[in-house]
């Protein structure tokens, strides 16, 4: 059965440190894994990951992607109070379209 | 500016027709993203635009969707061959240059259905 695991499940951090939240997954035909930042509203984008080993990189927030040991990394530097949310992994498998969903990592930032 | 604009909101087409839709991001915003939505599911990423440049498309858009940003303003999304499956909120957002890890503004949507 396909899944995607996503640890820890909360997180609470100071404002400054650096955090990295984990997505593993079982997915058979594995296309690619996305990772979404949810605060009071609809998920948004943050990184779409098909390649190994790859990191993407916007501003304070990268992920890497391990194809071989079926996990993906989120992390965020230098956090701020902004970034408290819930980050959500979502893997796309090569079927109909329809992606398989973490249960999410909730960050908290502290001032 | 009122924010990021849809047009149409609602749309009712019979299959196999094609089918196209608007979004106008807030002004000065260079990213824009197009997001489907089906019922009971959270919105899931189709394509973003850094201006007029195509960054990002999931695997639908290699099917019968295609988006487009020419002058890197406005962006239209096109369905042909429309599909029962292709019937969900279309959801369009923008955010500032500053990062992709600003907020994303979202539009009203436009609901399709195919029949």
């Amino acid at each position: 059965e396909d899944k995607v695991v996503q640890s820890p499940l909360s997180l609470v951090v100071h404002e400054g440190d650096t955090v990295t939240l984990n997505c593993s997954y079982e997915v058979t035909n594995f296309r690619s894994l996305l990772w979404y930042k949810q605060e009071k509203k609809a998920p948004t984008f943050l990184f779409m990951l098909t390649s190994s080993g790859i990191e993407k990189k916007s501003g304070r927030l990268s992920s890497i992607l391990d194809k071989k040991e079926l996990f993906s990394i989120l992390n965020i530097t230098a956090t701020q109070t902004g970034d408290s949310a819930v980050y959500l992994c979502a893997v796309d498998k090569d079927s109909n379209y329809q992606l398989i969903w973490g249960a999410g990592t909730k960050l908290i930032i502290k001032p | 500016d009122t924010g990021v604009s849809q047009d149409p909101r609602h749309k009712i087409t019979k299959r196999g027709q094609n089918v196209t839709f608007r979004c106008d991001p807030i002004s000065e915003h260079n990213r824009l993203y197009w997001y489907r939505q089906t019922l009971g599911q959270g919105p899931e990423f189709l394509t973003y635009f850094q201006n007029e440049a195509q960054l990002e498309k999931s695997r639908l858009l290699s099917d019968r969707f295609s988006a487009e940003r020419p002058k890197g303003s406005f962006s239209t999304l096109e369905i042909q061959r429309t599909e029962q499956g292709d019937s969900a909120m279309y959801l369009c957002a923008s955010s500032s240059p500053r990062g992709i890890e600003d907020e994303q503004y979202f539009g009203p949507g436009t609901r399709l259905t195919v029949t």
